[in-house]
């Protein structure tokens, strides 16, 4: 059972327009998510994160929108640049509850290609 | 800041031989550090969780006999890869979680070690 995914595997875009990843969830016990990217044969870069109190988090080119009741995040990444090409993870986490020991749940994974 | 080192970055080594690991916070004191692995075009799957001071907290199916986990000081933690055989053959991962402060939630992520079995 997949508690986060991430539906789109790839996604391509032009350079200086909108990037736009998309992330849902199952788990309503989830209250904070994080957004990572992953260059191969490297280790996940901590992007931004939101809170389940918010609806929004900016930072940067990067912003991250939450719709709890939809169980939806979105990450926008604008204008993007051809060093934003790489691997972007969604994850979720339930920090409040003690039995989910901090464990962040990944998505699968969404394969970003900024074209010059 | 929050930063996380691996060593070695690489290593190969013959099947039967044990592979240690360590994941070390730089800049910060982490009260637990997790220890992931990750195949080729996949996720990051969970290994075990490090609680420093305690033992460690294994995810189902994750052999605790095989995958040795210590968490010693609050910036150390090693894994242990022991009698490895080609299947162990992965991108190893580990992770922090700060141990206090504005982001404790967040855990940041070692550049992984490679391991060959051969």
């Amino acid at each position: 059972d997949q508690q986060v995914k991430q539906n789109s595997p790839s996604l391509s875009v032009q350079e200086g327009r909108i990037s736009i990843l998309n992330c849902d969830y199952t788990n309503s016990m989830f209250d904070y998510f994080l957004w990572y990217k992953k260059y191969p044969a490297e280790g996940p870069t901590f992007l931004i994160s939101i809170s389940s109190i918010k609806d929004k988090n900016e930072d940067g080119r990067f912003t991250v929108f939450l719709n709890k009741s939809a169980k939806h995040l979105s990450l926008h990444i604008v204008p993007s640049q051809p060093g934003d090409s790489a691997v972007y993870f969604c994850a979720a986490s339930a920090p409040g509850i003690k039995a989910a020991g901090n464990k962040l749940t990944f998505g699968g994974g969404t394969r970003v290609l900024v074209k010059p | 800041g929050a930063v996380v080192s691996q060593h070695p970055s690489r290593v190969i080594c013959k099947s039967g031989t044990s592979v240690k690991i360590e994941c070390r916070s730089l800049d910060f004191q982490a009260t637990t550090m997790f220890w992931y692995r990750q195949f080729p075009k996949q996720s990051l799957m969970l290994m075990a969780t490090s609680n420093e001071g305690s033992k460690a907290t294994y995810e189902q199916g994750v052999e605790k006999d095989k995958f040795l986990i210590n968490h010693a000081s609050l910036t150390l933690s090693t894994l242990t890869v022991t009698s490895a055989h080609p299947e162990d053959s992965s991108f190893y991962i580990c992770s922090a979680r700060v141990a206090a402060g504005a982001h404790t939630d967040t855990q940041y992520f070692g550049p992984g070690t490679r391991l060959t079995v051969l």
